[in-house]
């Protein structure tokens, strides 16, 4: 029971660089997510995907992009890292965007940016 | 939009002690309201959720209630172990909306 699956688990970048994180569920939902995690912060979502071929912006958009690539997968992207961008990154999947459907999330990104 | 307002932690209790973490969180709507556990080094799993008025959710010896009139979901559980020891997240979901966190409150359980 694979469930997300996140690549890598640990990534250090410098200042400037670019870098794609992936994200792929094999339990067939439709939703998918990105949130970044920070100490004190809580979860905050960056970016969404209720279904395949839509995304939408999240609380903390900037400095990021991303891809719904089909079903299955969900990409983000730090074109330019940041220092600021430095956090957890967890992607997150749900069988569709209702109300009462938990969602599934993967182990982790840990990201620093140097 | 939605928020949600968790305890501060850390909070610390000897093994067997009874627990509370409250929450209340604002909506605009009628969300349905999950707890979220994560523990050391991993992701988020679900712990409990409740989907409309005087629901319970329970799940490992845990329960949260949702309370309408007080737009409240307190967690609580009535003999913790070490292994319980984690961050718990409180998260509304409104109608075709996204989960939102609370800030999380990290519990430590000492034998």
């Amino acid at each position: 029971n694979a469930g997300v699956t996140q690549t890598p688990k640990f990534q250090v970048l410098k200042t400037g660089q670019s870098m794609t994180l992936q994200c792929a569920q094999d339990m067939n939902h439709n939703s998918m997510y990105w949130y970044r995690q920070d100490p004190g912060m809580g979860l905050r979502l960056i970016y969404y995907s209720a279904s395949e071929g839509t995304t939408d912006k999240g609380e903390v958009p900037n400095g990021y992009n991303v891809s719904r690539l089909n079903k299955r997968e969900f990409s983000l992207r730090l074109e330019s890292a940041a220092p600021s961008q430095t956090s957890v990154y967890f992607c997150a999947s749900s069988e569709a965007q209702w109300q009462d459907l938990e969602a599934f999330f993967g182990q982790g990104t840990r990201l620093t940016v140097v | 939009g939605d928020s949600v307002t968790q305890m501060e932690g850390p909070v610390t209790l000897s093994e067997e002690a009874f627990l509370t973490i409250n929450c209340t969180y604002t909506a605009t709507g009628y969300p349905s309201l999950f707890w979220y556990v994560q523990y050391p080094g991993e992701g988020l799993q679900l712990l409990l959720k409740a989907t409309k008025a005087d629901d319970k959710g329970s799940n490992k010896g845990f329960e949260a209630t949702y309370r309408k009139e007080t737009t409240s979901f307190h967690l609580e559980k009535g003999s913790v172990q070490v292994s319980d020891s984690a961050v718990y997240f409180c998260a509304p979901r409104e109608r075709y909306s996204t989960l939102t966190f609370g800030k999380g409150t990290m519990l430590l359980v000492s034998p």
